[in-house]
C-alpha cells in the first residue's frame, strides 16, 4: 500500500535555529498538507498546497513558516527561527482530492530546546 | 466556522465491551466525515469515512453513521479488544476546495483485559 514518508522521525533543535521537515507524498496525489499536534492536544491544520502554491493556511502558519515542493516528489516545511512553542509532532499528508481521505505520514517529532 | 466536538476521555472499557464514542459537528453545506485512529507512538490512520447523509462507514468492526438531522457521526464497536487501545479522532472536510481536515480533540480509549 502506498505510503507518505516523513524524515527525520525526531529532530532536536536549538531555539532560533532553522529546521526543514521533509515529506515524500504518494506519487499520484495532488493535494499536500501539513498538520501539527502539540503533545496531548488536538491535531491542527497548518497549510494546504495544490498546483505548486499554497491554497489555504491557518493563523498558526505565520511568516516563520514556509512550504516548498522543490523537485516534484518532496514536500518540505521550513520553520525559519524556531521557538519553544513550535515543539510538536508534525504530520504531512497527501490526498487525491478534496473529500477523499488523506494518507498521513508517521510524523516528525520536533523538540525545540 | 466548521468544528468537531468529541466526548471527553479517557474511555476505559473491559475487553468485549460495547464502545460508543460520540462526535458532533458544525458545518455549512455537506461535509465529509471521518474517523482517524492514532496508536501509541504512531501516526494517524484513516479508520472509516462517510461522504453523505445516512452513509455508514465501517472497518475492522467499527461503524459510524452520518446523521445530518443530529449532525452526528458516533463511532461504535460491538466488542472491543485490548489492541483497540488508541486515540480516536473525529474529523470533517467542509465544502471548501482545499480539503482541509478539521479534527475533534481526540478521545483516548483504554481497553483492559
Amino acid at each position: 500500500e502506498p505510503e507518505v514518508t516523513q524524515t527525520p522521525s525526531h529532530q532536536v533543535t536549538q531555539m532560533g535555529q532553522e529546521v526543514i521537515l521533509r515529506c515524500v507524498p504518494i506519487s499520484n496525489h495532488l493535494y499536500f498538507y501539513w498538520y501539527r499536534q502539540i503533545l496531548g492536544q488536538k491535531v491542527e491544520f497548518l497549510v494546504s498546497f495544490y498546483n505548486n502554491e499554497i491554497s489555504e493556511k491557518s493563523e498558526i502558519f505565520d511568516d516563520q513558516f514556509s512550504v516548498e515542493r522543490p523537485d516534484g516528489s518532496n514536500f518540505t516545511l521550513k520553520i525559519r527561527s524556531t521557538k519553544l512553542e513550535d515543539s510538536a509532532m508534525y504530520f504531512c499528508a497527501s490526498s487525491g482530492g478534496p473529500g477523499y481521505g488523506y494518507t498521513f505520514g508517521s510524523g516528525t517529532r520536533l523538540t525545540v530546546v | 466556522g466548521n468544528s468537531v466536538t468529541q466526548m471527553e476521555g479517557p474511555v476505559t472499557l473491559s475487553e468485549e465491551a460495547f464502545l460508543t464514542i460520540n462526535c458532533t459537528y458544525t458545518a455549512t453545506g455537506y461535509p465529509s466525515l471521518f474517523w482517524y485512529v492514532q496508536y501509541p507512538g504512531e501516526g494517524l490512520q484513516l479508520l472509516l469515512k462517510a461522504t453523505k447523509a445516512d452513509d455508514k462507514g465501517s472497518n475492522k468492526g467499527f461503524e459510524a453513521t452520518y446523521r445530518k438531522e443530529t449532525t452526528s457521526f458516533h463511532l461504535e464497536k460491538g466488542s472491543v479488544q485490548v489492541s483497540d487501545s488508541a486515540v480516536y479522532f473525529c474529523a470533517l472536510i467542509g465544502s471548501s476546495n482545499t480539503g482541509k481536515l478539521i479534527f475533534g480533540q481526540g478521545t483516548t480509549l483504554q481497553v483492559k483485559p
